[in-house]
């Protein structure tokens, strides 16, 4: 059982916006940075998102980040085929002192 | 450009010790936290436990009494050593750095740059 908590699943249509969320507790999400992780099958994970709503050179801008409270949530706007992938939220706990991840989240381009 | 490489068996019997190394290159070991997470076939990510360039540690409780990282930094690497493995140890394992970003506040741990991971299979 993963430490934060997100749905297994979510899809869209090409071109629709989709949000993945994310939900934690105080020592983790309410009291730290969230990053958002792409894992294609097969290679690592990807950083997508960083300290909540930060993109990497590199990353589109249909990619974006947010948090509130214990909480937080990827949208993917103008869904294309390459997004599918699973998802991963992460941030730092501070009663774990270690990182901690959510699940994952297969997302599916109908 | 950081690069990290994990090597080390891809096969380990059940009750035997699993050892891996993370051998980083295009960077200095040094100053930074140094991770280990794996991801079990279809599962999710798990934090196995990290080590600062100067030897301390913290591990995940629940592969505390199992797990042992150790650092070299004259070679630029870190290794772990899982014990007693089972079927439940099956994994792809990373190695990973964790970075320290400091606002005006407070500092924050986060992981920058990932190896590309190795597949471990305990099976007899």
């Amino acid at each position: 059982q993963s430490v934060l908590t997100q749905p297994p699943s979510a899809s869209g249509t090409p071109g629709q916006r989709v949000t993945i969320s994310c939900s934690g507790s105080s020592s983790n999400i309410g009291s730290n940075y969230v990053y958002w992780y792409q894992q294609l099958p097969g290679t690592a994970p990807k950083l997508l998102i960083y300290r909540n709503n930060q993109r990497p050179s590199g990353v589109p801008d249909r990619f974006s980040g947010s948090k509130s409270g214990t909480s937080a949530s990827l949208a993917i706007s103008g869904l294309r085929s390459e997004d599918e992938a699973d998802y991963y939220c992460a941030a730092w706990d501070d009663s774990l002192s270690g990182q901690v991840f959510g699940g994952g989240t297969k997302l599916t381009v109908l | 450009q950081v690069q990290l490489q994990e090597s080390g068996p891809g096969l380990v019997k059940p009750s035997e010790t699993l050892s891996l190394t993370c051998t980083v290159s295009g960077g200095s070991i040094s100053s930074y936290y140094w991770s280990w997470i794996r991801q079990p076939p279809g599962k999710g990510l798990e934090w196995i436990g990290y080590i600062y360039y100067s030897g301390s540690t913290n591990y995940n409780p629940s592969l505390k009494s199992r797990v042992t990282i150790s650092v070299d930094t004259s070679k630029n690497q870190f290794s772990l050593k899982l014990s007693s493995v089972t079927a439940a140890d099956t994994a792809v394992y990373y190695c990973a750095r964790e970075g320290v970003y400091c606002s005006s506040t407070s500092c924050y741990r986060e992981v920058d740059y990932w190896g590309q991971g190795t597949l471990v299979t305990v099976s007899s």
